[in-house]
């Protein structure tokens, strides 16, 4: 059974980058029916979704968070990465990744990390 | 791009009641829409995906319908594990999520 584990620092300065990493265990990152997703919810708001990558390195991102956001994946690693520039205060949240299994006519978050509390601060 | 709606934003209902959420995309997104139930301090689980599919595991007592820009969400009876906010995601274009709907018992 496939699992995700979010890491990277819980504290960020304002204006400084955001990184996190997802590691995948229990199965390779390289499923061809995955791409792989971050998606963020501050506290006490709802789910916004970051962007996505596939093991081919094609991204999609969100638009209103696209100039800021880069995803990427290191295979040999069995890992996927956020990183996220200019961070202010609007940042922090919850950062979840997530397995989102695509096919003709379907696509869901059907795996999800534990999620990783990040604050921007000074 | 695509918004979604839903209603009500919470509710409160007694164990054994029938539970309705709806969620309205603001356009056709086709039967691309997917419910999932977060539980305090969690990860959102899935729960419905195509509009109407149950998700392997997840109990008979979930369903969903709709298509177009029109969808519910119903919990049969509603039962003390169901306390969670429910969130719908739209996955036509590129992926939005609901504002969300928190289930409480009375």
């Amino acid at each position: 059974q496939v699992q995700l584990q979010e890491s990277g620092p819980g504290l960020v300065k304002p204006s400084q980058t955001l990184s996190l990493t997802c590691t995948v265990s229990g199965g390779s990152i390289s499923s061809g029916s995955y791409y792989w997703s971050w998606i963020r919810q501050p506290a006490g708001k709802g789910l916004e979704w970051i962007g996505r990558i596939y093991t081919s390195g094609s991204t999609n991102y969100n638009p209103s968070l696209k100039s800021r956001v880069t995803i990427s994946v290191d295979t040999s690693k069995n890992q996927f990465s956020l990183k996220l520039s200019s961070v202010t205060a609007a940042d922090t949240a919850v950062y979840y990744c997530a397995g989102l299994l695509w096919g003709v006519g379907y696509g869901a978050f059907d795996i999800w990390g534990q999620g990783t509390m990040v604050t921007v601060s000074s | 791009d695509i918004q979604m709606t839903q209603s009500p934003s919470s509710l409160s209902a007694s164990v054994g009641d029938r539970v309705t959420i709806t969620c309205q995309a603001s356009q056709d997104i086709s039967n691309y829409l997917n419910w999932y139930q977060q539980k305090p301090g969690k990860a959102p689980k899935l729960l419905i995906y195509d509009a109407s599919n149950l998700e392997t595991g997840v109990p008979s007592r979930f369903s969903g319908s709709g298509s177009g820009t029109d969808f519910t969400f119903t919990i049969s009876s509603l039962q003390p594990e169901d306390i969670a906010t429910y969130y719908c995601q739209q996955y036509d274009n590129l992926f939005t999520f609901g504002p969300g709907t928190k289930v409480d018992i009375k």
